[in-house]
């Protein structure tokens, strides 16, 4: 049981390049979430799926794509990097169980765009 | 929107002390509050969650209350130890589990 896993751990990118960050989770877990932290601040939502097939915007979307590919996997792309990107990035996992809803967390992904 | 202020955002103690981390939040209308663990260039670990209608909750060494009305919560941890270093995040939730952050406070216990 790995828990959330995310790819890759570290990426470099000239402004204006895209990639995509792979995240999956092994634990059934119906929600998944993206956020971005920044120096000395708290984590920020970037965008969140309820379900399978489903997907929302958080606080910060601007410059990002999201793709829920089946209930294990949830990507986030970045079409045209740009240097206010530079972050490290987490993805996490929940399910609810008697009002209960603990996220799980990846290692993270750190991406610096020059 | 949500606001969370964690205060201090910095703590340095000796091995041993009792500790109290604290946080508050602007909108009161939440349905759970997480408190979280940050190591050096790692992932978050949930460390202890309180619903709305609870009080506080206890795991081993930590401790952590939830005053809904007046916006605060803190993290007390007990008989602090070297391997308790860390960023502590503490996070309010809504209905539909979007968590909001605080900075944070890092602490160093030194043995």
């Amino acid at each position: 049981n790995a828990g959330v896993t995310q790819t890759p751990k570290f990426q470099v990118l000239k402004t204006g390049q895209s990639m995509t960050l792979q995240c999956a989770q092994d634990m059934n877990h119906n929600s998944m979430y993206w956020y971005r932290q920044d120096p000395g601040m708290g984590l920020r939502l970037i965008y969140y799926s309820a379900s399978e097939g489903t997907t929302d915007k958080g606080e910060v979307p601007n410059g990002y794509n999201v793709s829920r590919l089946n209930k294990r996997e949830f990507s986030l792309r970045l079409e045209s990097a740009a240097p206010s990107q530079t972050s490290v990035y987490f993805c996490a996992s929940s399910v609810e169980y008697r009002g209960w809803d603990t996220q799980y967390f990846g290692p993270g992904t750190r991406l610096t765009v020059l | 929107k949500q606001e969370v202020t964690q205060i201090p955002a910095a703590l340095s103690v000796p091995e041993g002390e009792n500790l109290v981390l604290n946080c508050s939040f602007t909108d009161s209308a939440i349905y759970n509050l997480q408190w979280f663990r940050q190591d050096p260039g790692k992932g978050l670990t949930s460390l202890l969650l309180i619903q709305s209608s609870q009080r506080e909750q206890t795991s081993g060494r930590l401790n952590a209350s939830l005053d809904k009305s007046s916006g605060r919560s803190t993290l007390y941890i007990a008989a602090s130890q070297p391997g308790d270093s860390a960023t502590y995040l503490c996070a309010p939730g809504n209905a539909g589990n979007m968590l909001t952050f605080g900075g944070g406070t890092r602490l160093m216990v030194k043995p």
